[in-house]
């Protein structure tokens, strides 16, 4: 079945540290790829996604590349600030499916 | 534009009663899914609904769980005879389902569902 793979945290930063959180999947055929952002007390909002492979996404300075040779779509800033203190989840969705699969989530603490 | 909301935002009951969680999706979105987010098994699919089409219910849990989609928009998740391991988040989402690629999912509030 499919499953993602995402490092497991806390992760802690110095503001203006380069971040990069790792996310490895598996699954049949050509899945679509998501990063999920959860910031306290909020709920899930979608960060940025890639649906083909070397398709980049990127949004509010954080990149994702999606690797379909690596089965990977790691998450990376490269410079981080307090606000994006959060838990970072990686999913993906089949192209024939609808369920997303999601990762544990990533908690990053990034300091002043 | 409205997001997607759900109601209540917490709820708090005695083990062995019924509950409902209401979801009302973005307007114009065809898809709606339940999730549920706790500590022990992370994110997890219930059920997806997709216009008239016969519901996925692949990821329920026990039969005491059903959801009903009603005239294509506002969906109720049920929770009978609820037990302590219920106690969670419970997380509703919508998509327009493009035709390719994408599916992007945009997420309620949630409802934290606790069993006492």
């Amino acid at each position: 079945g499919n499953s993602v793979t995402q490092m497991e945290g806390p992760v802690t930063l110095s503001e203006e540290a380069f971040l990069t959180i790792n996310c490895t999947y598996t699954a049949t055929g050509y899945p679509s790829l998501f990063w999920y952002v959860q910031y306290p007390g909020e709920g899930l909002q979608l960060l940025l996604k890639a649906t083909k492979a070397d398709d980049k996404g990127s949004n509010k300075g954080f990149e994702a590349t999606y690797r379909k040779e690596t089965t990977s779509f790691h998450l990376e800033k490269g410079s981080v600030q307090v606000s994006d203190s959060a838990v970072y989840f990686c999913a993906l969705l089949k192209a024939a499916g609808n369920k997303l699969t999601f990762g544990g989530g990533t908690r990053v603490l990034v300091k002043p | 534009g409205a997001g997607v909301s759900q109601s209540p935002s917490n709820k708090v009951t005695e083990k062995g009663k019924d509950v409902e969680l209401r979801c009302d999706p973005i307007s114009g979105h065809t898809a709606l899914y339940w999730y549920r987010q706790s500590l022990g098994q992370g994110l997890e699919f219930l059920i997806y609904f997709q216009g008239n089409s016969a519901p996925d219910k692949s990821g329920l849990p026990s039969d005491r769980f059903s959801a009903e989609r009603t005239g294509g928009s506002v969906s109720t998740l049920t929770i009978q005879r609820t037990q302590q391991e219920d106690s969670a988040v419970y997380l509703c989402a919508s998509s327009r389902r493009t035709g390719t690629g994408g599916y992007e999912q945009y997420f309620g509030p949630g409802t934290r569902l606790t069993v006492t």
